[in-house]
């Protein structure tokens, strides 16, 4: 009964490569995010979407590119992947409204050599 | 401009020796408040949402404080297993607020 679960957990791919990371929540929540975390443990919002409508769109390069087909998944797509990518992200939702607690999934790893 | 800043960057205990983690905040209208624990390795677990001066929350060990200015999340008697990162956030009141700030994060170490 994962909450908010992300696929891979870890991914390991060459520079130029393109790769996606998936990510799922059954906790009936209508906002989605993408974080990325550096190696100074820094929560850095990237992307948000409220019931599959972007709201939140950080500094990110274009090679970023999220996507939201329902309300429940939020997938994101990097296009030329560069070394300054590697990092962990995260995924998170919330409800809308007063004091919107976040729950985050548990990140994957990505590492680009 | 918004701003959270958590202090110590890190702290070390011993196992039973009662502390403190302070979360100074300035934001242009307070809607909420949040703690999470970060362990390594996983993503941030929330602890507690704290919206409006004087108000406090307990859970097991921990109770989070907050007044105009900072949020302190107290831990009584630690154990080991209460060893992780602690995140402080902030949701502003003004502007996009579904977006957080947050802190750099406190890192604890609790020694048996």
């Amino acid at each position: 009964d994962t909450a908010v679960s992300q696929t891979p957990k870890y991914l390991v791919t060459q520079m130029g490569n393109d790769k996606s990371i998936k990510c799922e929540q059954n906790l009936g929540h209508d906002t989605m995010y993408w974080y990325k975390q550096d190696s100074k443990k820094f929560l850095k919002i990237m992307f948000s979407y409220n019931n599959k409508e972007l709201i939140i769109n950080e500094t990110v390069p274009n090679r970023f590119s999220p996507k939201s087909p329902d309300k429940a998944h939020l997938n994101l797509h990097i296009n030329s992947l560069e070394l300054g990518d590697s990092a962990v992200y995260f995924c998170a939702s919330s409800l809308a409204g007063r004091g919107s607690e976040q729950f985050f999934g548990p990140g994957t790893r990505l590492t680009v050599l | 401009e918004d701003q959270v800043t958590q202090s110590p960057e890190a702290l070390r205990l011993q196992e039973g020796e009662s502390s403190s983690l302070n979360c100074s905040y300035t934001v242009s209208g307070l809607r909420g408040l949040f703690w999470y624990r970060q362990d390594p390795g996983k993503g941030p677990e929330f602890l507690f949402t704290l919206y409006s001066a004087g108000e406090e929350k307990e859970k097991e060990r921990l109770k989070a404080t907050l007044t105009k200015k900072e949020s302190f999340l107290h831990i009584t008697a630690p154990k080991p297993e209460d060893s992780a990162t602690y995140l402080c956030a902030v949701q502003p009141n003004a502007g996009n607020n579904r977006k957080l700030i947050w802190g750099l994060g406190t890192s604890l170490a609790v020694n048996p």
